[in-house]
Order: structure tokens, then C-alpha cells, then sequence
């Protein structure tokens, strides 16, 4: 079974200062998608960014990207120039690309990040 | 504007009573999951559809939760009776399968029960 590890319980960063929120999974399939999703004190799970495995190239949505190690199965999230609005817990999550347990999104168990006027 | 959602927002009940959470998917989305929050185990599958057929309810209670879509338009999660241990954020997400990538959340219902 696949598993997601934010070894990260809590991270806290200074306005405008860059932070990076790790992520580990296992999996023995070669081919699926990585995500990172935002939970704000509202409770709505908000979409970051995406990764597809397949892809060497990092994605990058803005002032968040990602650095995606696939030999070391690995999903790092940077975010830079911090902002009051950036405060949440943040999840990483697995989601496999065949068969019935592609459908599912396996979750981490969240890193809280702080950010600090 | 699509959006999941939910209803509803928040519940307190007391033990023993029937709780039933609703979800309208984003229209045109064929593929339903309801997901649990807690504080101890993070977040977990309960159940998801396909098409309005169960898929996998393997992460779901099955002697007092139950889960179903009457149509295309309302996904139902329930609980028979339900117990403290129940209270918990639970969450709806929809999204287009079986080539989909990311699922698109609801704002979940607080369940609180007493």
C-alpha cells in the first residue's frame, strides 16, 4: 500500500522569506500523480499544485514549486516571498494511476506552517 | 462558479442518533469520495463512486455507516447509530474519472456527537 510521510508537524517562516515543506511517499508504481493541498482555518481543502511523475520538469504554480526526486521519492513544496495568506496546514498526497486504488488520494498527515509578520 | 458542496456545515447530535451528511458534486464529475478528518488519524478514505456505483467502501465502518448516490447530483453519507468516537470534519470531493487528476473538496460538515 502506498504511503505519504510529512516528517514536518509544525514549520514557521518570516513574512516575504522562502520555506520549504517536505514530503516522502512509497510506492511501488511508476507512473502517478503528486499533490500539494492548502487547509486554511475555513477547513476547504485548496488545490496548489500538481505533479505528474512522468514529468521530469518541476512544476510550478506561481510563487509555489515543487522539487520532485522520483529515484528518492521525494515532493518537496517551496514557497516563496511568504505571505500573511499562505498560513495553513498544508497536505501532501499520492494518487496512483491504474486500476480501482488509482481513484483514491492517500494524504499525509499535514505540516502546520506559521507565517510571521 | 463549480464548487462541491456540502451540507451540512455543522451538526452536534447525541449518541445513538441517525446522522445524514449530503454532497452535490461539481456537475458533469463522475467520481465521488467522502473522507474523514481527525486530529489522530489525519485524513481517510471512507468510501468513493464511480458512475454512482460503489468502488471501494473498504475504509468505512460497515455495521453502522452506510453510503449512496440516488442520482448524479447527491452523494449521502450516514450514520446508525452514531457514537462520539464518529465526531470528526467529513469531507466530500469530487472529480472526473477514471483519467482525472486532482479532486476538488468540499468545505466538509463538522460532525460533533455527544
Amino acid at each position: 500500500a502506498q504511503t505519504v510521510t510529512q516528517s514536518q508537524p509544525e514549520m514557521s517562516v518570516q513574512e516575504a522569506e522562502t520555506v520549504t515543506l517536505s514530503c516522502t511517499y512509497d510506492t511501488s508504481e511508476s507512473d502517478y500523480y503528486l499533490f500539494w493541498y492548502k487547509q486554511p482555518p475555513s477547513r476547504q481543502m485548496i488545490l496548489v499544485i500538481r505533479q505528474e511523475a512522468y514529468k521530469q520538469q518541476n512544476a510550478t504554480e506561481n510563487r509555489f514549486s515543487v522539487n520532485f526526486q522520483k529515484a528518492a521519492k521525494s515532493f518537496s513544496l517551496k514557497i516563496s516571498d511568504s505571505q500573511l495568506g499562505d498560513a495553513a496546514m498544508y497536505f501532501c498526497a499520492y494518487r496512483g494511476s491504474s486500476g480501482q486504488g488509482a481513484q483514491k488520494l492517500v494524504f499525509g498527515q499535514g505540516t502546520r506552517l506559521t507565517i510571521n509578520p | 462558479d463549480a464548487r462541491v458542496t456540502q451540507t451540512p456545515r455543522h451538526k452536534v447530535t447525541e449518541m445513538g442518533q441517525e446522522v445524514t451528511m449530503r454532497c452535490q458534486p461539481i456537475l458533469g464529475h463522475n467520481t465521488v469520495f467522502w473522507y474523514r478528518q481527525t486530529m489522530m488519524q489525519g485524513l481517510e478514505l471512507l468510501a468513493y463512486f464511480r458512475n454512482r456505483a460503489p468502488l471501494d467502501d473498504s475504509g468505512m465502518p460497515k455495521d453502522r455507516f452506510s453510503a449512496e448516490m440516488p442520482d448524479a447530483t447527491l452523494a449521502t453519507l450516514k450514520i446508525q447509530p452514531s457514537e462520539p468516537r464518529d465526531s470528526a470534519v467529513y469531507f466530500c470531493a469530487s472529480g472526473l474519472g477514471p483519467v482525472h487528476t486532482e479532486a476538488f473538496f468540499g468545505q466538509g460538515t463538522r460532525l460533533t456527537v455527544v
